[in-house]
């Protein structure tokens, strides 16, 4: 079945550092990839997405890369600050009726000033 | 004005009781969701409403009853609950191929 693997289940970086998190997905048909920010007793966030027709995307210190052929796709937040500590999860969708989100185990990021 | 509301935030009950949780949405989204968050974090889908029709039923148990009396709301009916039920439960919507917006989740503890 879809199947999203995401690493690493926790980062711990110093403030200002750079912080990558990776994405593989299963299904070749899948074409939008969102990533959320889930900070603690909220509901996840949507911080940015790309869809399949785009290998990059940049939103201030927030950027997104997909690789199709490979079937991965890597959220980068740069200039980390601590507020930027939460748990983010990636998602694959196919887009079809429903828009189905299959989602990543989830990254618990933490930014230590 | 929130766009997703869910009620109520924590519900605390014990084994064997019925309880629901209500959703609403004044994004005037066409898909409504709910999803499960476990003890790990993890998302799981339940049930994917789309103008008021089941589009997807995740192979929930049948304690599990979603109702859309409009597109504007999915309400989730839990008969019989059970310990494992006890996770967060987000309700979100979306417009199809677009990213979701939740709510802020319902704390289930069954006792």
């Amino acid at each position: 079945g879809e199947n999203v693997e995401q690493h690493p289940s926790t980062l711990s970086v110093q403030e200002g550092d750079s912080a990558v998190i990776k994405c593989t997905y299963s299904d070749s048909a899948s074409n939008y990839f969102p990533w959320y920010k889930q900070e603690l007793g909220k509901g996840p966030q949507l911080i940015i997405d790309i869809r399949s027709n785009v290998g990059e995307k940049k939103d201030q210190r927030i950027a997104v890369t997909l690789n199709k052929t490979a079937k991965h796709f890597s959220l980068h937040i740069t200039e980390t600050q601590p507020e930027d500590s939460a748990v983010y999860f990636c998602a694959a969708s196919k887009g079809n009726q429903g828009g189905k989100l299959i989602f990543g185990q989830g990254t618990e990021l933490s930014v230590k000033p | 004005d929130t766009a997703v509301s869910q009620t109520p935030k924590y519900l605390v009950t014990q084994m064997g009781n019925d309880k629901s949780i209500k959703c609403e949405q004044n994004l005037g989204h066409d898909t409504m969701y709910w999803y499960k968050q476990d003890s790990k974090k993890f998302l799981k889908i339940m049930f994917s409403y789309n103008n008021k029709e089941l589009i997807i039923n995740e192979t929930v148990p049948n304690r599990f009853s979603p109702k859309s009396p409009d597109k504007a709301h999915l309400n989730l009916h839990i008969n019989s609950l059970e310990l494992g039920d006890s996770a967060v439960y987000f309700c979100a919507s979306s417009q199809i191929t677009s990213g979701y917006t939740f709510g802020s989740g319902t704390r289930l503890t069954v006792v």
